[in-house]
């Protein structure tokens, strides 16, 4: 079957990195997704993969191992509005997405 | 403003009822989704229509339609309502054509009690 793990919750501090593991296994691989999701709010996107590797986007950065299914994001500088649900999802051969039941991120001063 | 709009945002209704959760998009985005999120679950897709004109099932179909008879509203119905289907119901749409990523982009979600 098809499968996205996440861990349920993470605490980290104000101004520290923090790093957010996703392992995944679909029928087939068209990308993995990390999306944002703020309390009582709609998931915003944040990145996607397709290649291995590490793609930074400012303060947020995500990693993908293809051979290994896994990706993880990587956080730095947080801040206290960074505090939320972090969605992985994967695509799968039917461009369908899988999502895991994502990370609640919890900032603490 | 450019995106998604869907009516409406918190909704109580009595088992047995019919309801119809509406989702409209200004971005001619070709692809359209919806999908439920329930408390320790990922976001579990209901329908989807890859185009106007065409619909499909998603993994949680039953009890559930949609319709698409243009690019823009792709509504969703509940014929008759249960308990079960209490929950946050996302609309999203994307644009798969070309070199894009197939990025979603969610409505504000709708907020469904059923008694």
């Amino acid at each position: 079957g098809q499968n996205i793990d996440q861990p349920t919750e993470m605490t980290a501090t104000e101004g520290a990195i923090v790093q957010i593991n996703c392992t995944y296994q679909t029928s087939g691989f068209n990308g993995l997704f990390w999306y944002q999701q703020h309390a009582g709010e709609a998931p915003t996107f944040l990145s996607y993969n397709v290649l291995d590797g590490l793609e930074e986007k400012g303060r947020f950065s995500s990693f993908l191992s293809r051979s290994k299914g896994y990706s993880y994001l990587l956080l730095k500088e947080l801040q206290m509005k960074d505090s939320a649900s972090y969605l992985c999802a994967a695509m799968d051969s039917n461009y369908q997405l899988i999502w895991g039941a994502g990370t609640k991120l919890i900032i603490k001063p | 403003i450019a995106g998604i709009t869907q009516a409406p945002t918190s909704q109580i209704l009595a088992a047995g009822r019919r309801m119809t959760l509406r989702c409209t998009q200004d971005m001619r985005h070709n692809a359209m989704y919806w999908y439920r999120q329930d408390l320790g679950l990922g976001l579990r897709l209901i329908h989807y229509s890859n185009t106007a004109g065409t619909t499909g099932k998603g993994e949680v179909p039953d009890g559930y339609s949609v319709s698409r008879a243009n690019t823009d509203d792709f509504p969703l119905t509940l014929a008759s309502a249960v308990p079960s289907q209490t929950s946050v119901y996302f609309c999203a749409s994307s644009d798969n054509r070309g070199a894009n990523t197939g990025e979603l982009f969610f409505g504000e979600g709708s907020r469904l009690t059923v008694l």
